[in-house]
């Protein structure tokens, strides 16, 4: 069972450019969601998505896009890379929109803008 | 933005002894609490999902209580080991599905 994964692992992009941080799960969760951890800040929640064709915004969303078009995918679009987005990005699933169950996290994307 | 505290921010803590600390956050909307396990290059586990005024939840050596009239929850580790060194981190559900996470009690336990 792969559980939440995450690519890529490590991505170095250059002020400007765009790219999409993709996330996948395979055990039928419907919440979905994405985080970025900067130091002393802890989680910072960036969108979720409670089900396929529903996102929303959390608490620090500017300079990010996501979509849900399947239950399994939630992929993290920056479209004009800042360094301001430098951090460590966690894509989380849970069932049941965690009511009562807790979040199960990828191993993270370091991102790096120069 | 809702505002999640934790204290302190770290702790050091002699092997065999027992340690808790705190976690603060809205007592209003309230749906769950949530504890999580984070150990260096790995990323956070669940130790508990807490949901009821007055919940104790229980795993191995370490506990947590909740009291959501007052907002704040405790997390207790009975007879600290190395392997216990980590950061905690609590997580506050609201009732618009949005979990707001703290930045975290990082403990070290010594040898």
């Amino acid at each position: 069972n792969a559980g939440v994964t995450q690519t890529p692992k490590f991505q170095v992009l250059k002020t400007g450019q765009s790219m999409t941080l993709q996330c996948a799960q395979d055990m039928n969760h419907e919440y979905m969601s994405w985080y970025r951890q900067d130091p002393g800040m802890g989680l910072r929640l960036i969108h979720y998505s409670v089900g396929a064709g529903i996102t929303d915004q959390g608490e620090v969303p500017n300079g990010y896009n996501v979509s849900r078009s399947t239950t399994e995918d939630f992929p993290l679009r920056l479209l004009s890379a800042a360094p301001s987005q430098t951090s460590v990005y966690f894509c989380a699933s849970s069932f049941q929109k965690f009511y009562n169950s807790p979040l199960h996290f990828g191993n993270g994307t370091r991102l790096t803008v120069t | 933005i809702l505002n999640v505290e934790q204290s302190p921010q770290s702790l050091h803590v002699q092997e065999g002894d027992s340690t808790n600390f705190t976690c603060s956050f809205p007592s209003s909307n309230f749906y769950a609490l949530h504890w999580y396990r984070w150990e260096t290059a790995k990323s956070p586990e669940a130790l508990f999902v807490m949901t009821l005024n007055g919940d104790e939840k229980k795993k191995g050596r370490i506990s947590a209580t909740l009291n959501t009239k007052e907002g704040y929850s405790y997390l207790y580790i009975k007879g600290s080991q190395p392997e216990d060194s980590a950061t905690y981190l609590c997580a506050f559900l609201s009732n618009d599905y949005k979990l707001s996470f703290g930045a975290g009690t990082t403990v070290t336990v010594r040898a």
